[in-house]
Parts: structure tokens; sequence; C-alpha cells
């Protein structure tokens, strides 16, 4: 089974409204960051969340982290058709260089 | 400009052909890696470089063997390609620390007939 995972396999959205991507995972971490990935693209970071920060933004991004519940979030306020994307969670833990990638949510903003 | 490049960007095969996919970045990043992503399936790591010579197997190395003669440079190699071996391939760098941002390129549609 997958070591990170979205939870949602798909949504949407229409352009201007907010949206939340949800991630959950199963090992001990040093790290979460989340990717977005456009169609004909490679995966682009967006945020990185280290295990002792609990929330970070970018612009309209914002990542929370909750070590507890092993959970992060990604939400995009003022959504764009531009921000229509496969958006992944990818975790890392000490002693391994690997990020363990998430399946990916579709994000779809609609006009 | 940070960049990841990958040649070619599109390539068709015919099952038992050999197969050079190539990489390059320009960040002076000392590790390199190359994943395939398949529907559904998210990122799977084939190998990890982290220097030249240095080289580590990933989740999925079977059927794959790499070569990094220069830090800049990563290559893919497909001895004999398979149909199962139908992908997109992506090449990402990074510097050696646990955890740091991966640059990824465009990718390699690879289709294997």
């Amino acid at each position: 089974s997958q070591l990170a995972e979205e939870n949602l396999w798909a949504l949407s959205v229409h352009e201007g409204e907010s949206v939340t991507v949800n991630c959950s995972y199963k090992t001990s971490i040093t790290a979460l960051q989340w990717y977005r990935q456009k169609s004909g693209e490679g995966p682009a970071q967006l945020i990185l969340i280290r295990s002792n920060e609990r929330e970070k933004r970018n612009g309209r991004l914002r990542a929370t982290l909750d070590t507890s519940s092993q959970s992060s979030s990604l939400s995009i306020t003022a959504t764009r058709c531009e921000d229509t994307a496969v958006y992944f969670c990818a975790t890392s833990s000490s002693g391994s260089w690997q990020l363990i990638f998430g399946s990916g949510t579709q994000l779809t903003v609609m006009p | 400009d940070m960049k990841v490049t990958q040649m070619p960007r599109y390539l068709i095969k015919r099952m038992g052909e050999n197969v050079l996919l190539e990489c390059g970045q320009d960040m002076s990043h000392e590790t390199m890696y190359w994943y395939r992503q398949d529907p559904g399936l998210g990122l799977q790591l084939i190998y990890i470089s982290y220097d030249v010579d240095s080289n580590s197997e990933g989740d999925i190395p079977k059927g794959y063997r790499v070569s990094r003669k220069k830090r800049e440079h990563f290559s893919l190699i497909l001895d004999s390609a398979k149909t199962n071996q139908t992908s997109v391939y992506f090449c990402a760098s990074s510097f050696m620390d646990r955890g740091d941002t991966q640059y990824f390129g465009p990718g390699t549609r690879l289709l294997v007939l």
C-alpha cells in the first residue's frame, strides 16, 4: 500500500473558489512536500514543510502538517483555471534519500 | 536559470530494441533520480544517483540500468525493451540533503511496441 496518499482522486471547483487537498502518510517523516503537475509537464514543487513546522504559505497556497494524525493539507484560495493540475504530496524520512509520492489528486478549476 | 532537460521527449521503439534516455541539469546537484509514471500509480523510483559513478537501485530497477559519468548528466538504459516498459519517464535532481526539493524534467514518453 502507498506510504503517502492523497485522500481524493479528483476534485473540481469553479474559478475564484477555495479548495483543499488532503494527504495522509504512514511513516515518521522529516518533511512533506507538495508538488503540482500540469498536463504534459514534470512535477514542480509548491511547498516544503518540515516535521517541526505546522504551517507554510506560498502566495495563494497554504500547507499544514499534523504529525500526530500523520496528515497534511494544501489549500488554494482564489483558484484560477491555470491551477488545474494533479497535486501530489511526497514525504521524506530520516535514513533515506527517497521521496515517497502519493498517487495524486486531479484538481480541475472550471471557468 | 535552474533547469532539468530530457532527451528525447517522445520515443517509439520495438520490443527487444535498446533504449537510451538522457537527462541533464545545470544546477550542480549531486543527486539525480529516474522515475516512471503510470496512470494511477504516481511516481515510482527506478534509480538514484548520489554523484558520479555512485548509483543505487530504487523500488523498480528490474529491466533498467543507469550511467552517470558527469555530475550534470544521468542516463537511463533499457536493454531489450519490453512492452510493459511503455511509460512516461521523469528525471529529477536535488542537492544532497535528505528531503530536499527535487527539480523535475519535462519527461520522456516511451512507447514500446
